[in-house]
């Protein structure tokens, strides 16, 4: 069955370089999240998109942004990088279906910011 | 958002059940419950989720508490493989949206 798929699976970047992330959700599913989890803690919610609406915000620094595109693929793009965003990064979508749904999470892009 | 509140860790010897529990006293009638695990260096997995009646699945059952109140993931024979982070997530109106909220779960470690 296909998944969530990310790329890169790794990234390396210097302080202040910019980043982009990619998601490709799983196809028929009409929600996508992005979660960032550093060394240790547990993932944490930036953001998510309904139908490529940005649908919720957490703790997403205004560095970062977001969208998902007519094809449903999500991007997260991260500029004047900073070495506190060396982190896991991970894409989830969902299918419809409100509440009752599970969400499926992609094998996640690790940062590292030297 | 609704909380939900998890034993930081549990051991458990391989092949024996195990019992997860989960307390969420400001649950609202209409927030599911979710479980998901992570095994390190993965992403988050789906275990199960609930709204009031018992659930079982191919990985676990989840027993769901009378009010609803707390609710426990039962490994029915425990893994090497089951050794993660375990969390229990309410999903629903007064929980936050649709959004996932992990907390700070469970740490399985799984004793062969």
């Amino acid at each position: 069955a296909a998944g969530v798929i990310q790329s890169p699976r790794h990234l390396i970047k210097e302080k202040r370089e910019t980043a982009t992330l990619k998601c490709y959700p799983i196809p028929r599913h009409d929600t996508v999240y992005w979660y960032q989890q550093g060394p240790g803690q547990d993932p944490q919610f930036l953001i998510s998109f309904y139908e490529k609406m940005q649908s919720d915000k957490g703790s997403i620094p205004d560095r970062f942004s977001a969208q998902q595109f007519s094809d449903y693929h999500s991007e997260l793009n991260m500029s004047s990088l900073e070495l506190g965003d060396s982190a896991l990064y991970f894409c989830a979508s969902s299918p419809p279906g409100g509440y009752n749904t599970e969400a499926f999470f992609g094998q996640g892009t690790r940062l590292t910011v030297v | 958002d609704a909380k939900t509140t998890q034993p930081n860790s549990m051991e458990s010897n391989e092949e024996e059940p195990v019992h997860l529990p989960c307390n969420h006293s400001t649950i609202s009638g209409t927030d599911y419950i979710h479980w998901y695990r992570q095994l390190p260096s993965q992403g988050p997995e789906y275990v199960i989720h609930g709204l009031t009646s018992n659930v079982n699945n191919r990985m676990a059952s989840l027993a769901i508490a009378e009010d609803r109140k707390s609710s426990t993931l039962i490994l029915h024979r425990a893994t090497l493989r089951d050794a993660a982070v375990y969390y229990c997530i309410l999903r629903g109106p007064t929980s936050g949206t649709y959004k996932y909220i992990f907390g700070t779960g469970t740490r399985l470690k799984v004793l062969a």
